[in-house]
C-alpha cells in the first residue's frame, strides 16, 4: 500500500463550475477525513467518515459541498458552483481509529478563475 | 472554543543551531498531541502523539514533549532538510477530528 492517494492533484475550473475530487485511503483504515487548507494557515476540518457512514460536519461545508463513501472504500468530494473563495488546498487524511495518527494524501490543489 | 496556538509562525536557524517551535492548546478533554511536518505544496507527514502530560517522543533530531498546556518540538543542531513547515493538531476525547493550529515555518541556512 503506497499510503493515501487523492486525484487530480491540480484542478483548475471557472467559477460556477461543480468539481470532484476523489481519495483513496490505505485500505486497512475505517475513518477518513476531509480537510481544506489555505495558504499560511493550518488545515481546516470538513468531514468525516467511519466507514460509509459520515459521522460528523463542519459548519464550514456549505451545501454547496456534498461528500461520499460508498461502501467504506474510496471518498469523493464534490463541491458545486465553485466560487472563488473555494480556492485551497483540499486534503484528505485516513485512520485506523478514533485518536490515531491520520496519514495525508499528497492533496488536490483547487484554482478558481 | 477548542485553540490550537502555534509560535513563532515563522523561524530562521543556522545549521547546527538548536531551537523549540510552541504549540500552545485549548482544548477540552483532550485526547491526543500530533505533530506533522509539511513540504510546500504536499500534504502534511505524520512525525508524532502524545497522549499524557510528561510523555516525550524522538525521532531523528526532533523531540517532542508534552505539558497540561502546551507541546514543544525541540530541534537538535538541525540541517537544511530540517526545512519545512511544522504543525501540531489536537483531538478530543469526544470527537475524531484534528484541531490544527497555524504552523511554524522552519528555515535552516546552511
Amino acid at each position: 500500500d503506497t499510503g493515501v492517494s487523492q486525484n487530480p492533484r491540480h484542478k483548475i475550473t471557472k467559477r460556477g463550475q461543480n468539481v470532484t475530487f476523489r481519495c483513496d485511503p490505505i485500505s486497512e483504515h475505517n475513518r477518513l477525513y476531509w480537510y481544506r487548507q489555505t495558504l499560511g494557515q493550518g488545515p481546516e476540518f470538513l468531514t468525516y467518515f467511519q466507514n460509509e457512514a459520515q459521522l460528523e460536519k463542519s459548519r464550514l461545508l456549505s451545501d454547496r459541498f456534498s461528500a461520499e463513501r460508498p461502501k467504506g472504500s474510496f471518498s469523493t468530494l464534490e463541491i458545486q458552483r465553485t466560487e472563488q473563495g473555494d480556492s485551497a488546498m483540499y486534503l484528505c487524511a485516513s485512520s485506523y481509529g478514533p485518536n490515531t495518527e491520520a496519514f495525508f494524501g499528497q492533496g488536490t490543489r483547487l484554482t478558481v478563475v | 472554543e477548542d485553540q490550537v496556538t502555534q509560535s513563532p509562525e515563522a523561524l530562521r536557524l543556522q545549521e547546527g543551531e538548536s531551537s523549540s517551535l510552541n504549540c500552545s492548546y485549548t482544548v477540552s478533554g483532550l485526547r491526543g498531541l500530533f505533530w506533522y511536518r509539511q513540504d510546500p505544496g504536499k500534504g502534511p507527514e505524520f512525525l508524532f502523539t502524545l497522549y499524557s502530560a510528561g510523555e516525550e517522543k524522538e525521532k531523528e533530531r526532533l523531540k517532542a514533549t508534552l505539558t497540561k498546556k502546551e507541546s514543544f518540538l525541540h530541534i537538535t543542531a538541525p540541517k537544511p532538510e530540517d526545512s519545512a513547515t511544522y504543525l501540531c493538531a489536537a483531538t478530543k476525547a469526544s470527537g475524531s477530528r484534528l484541531t490544527f493550529g497555524e504552523g511554524t515555518q522552519l528555515t535552516v541556512n546552511p
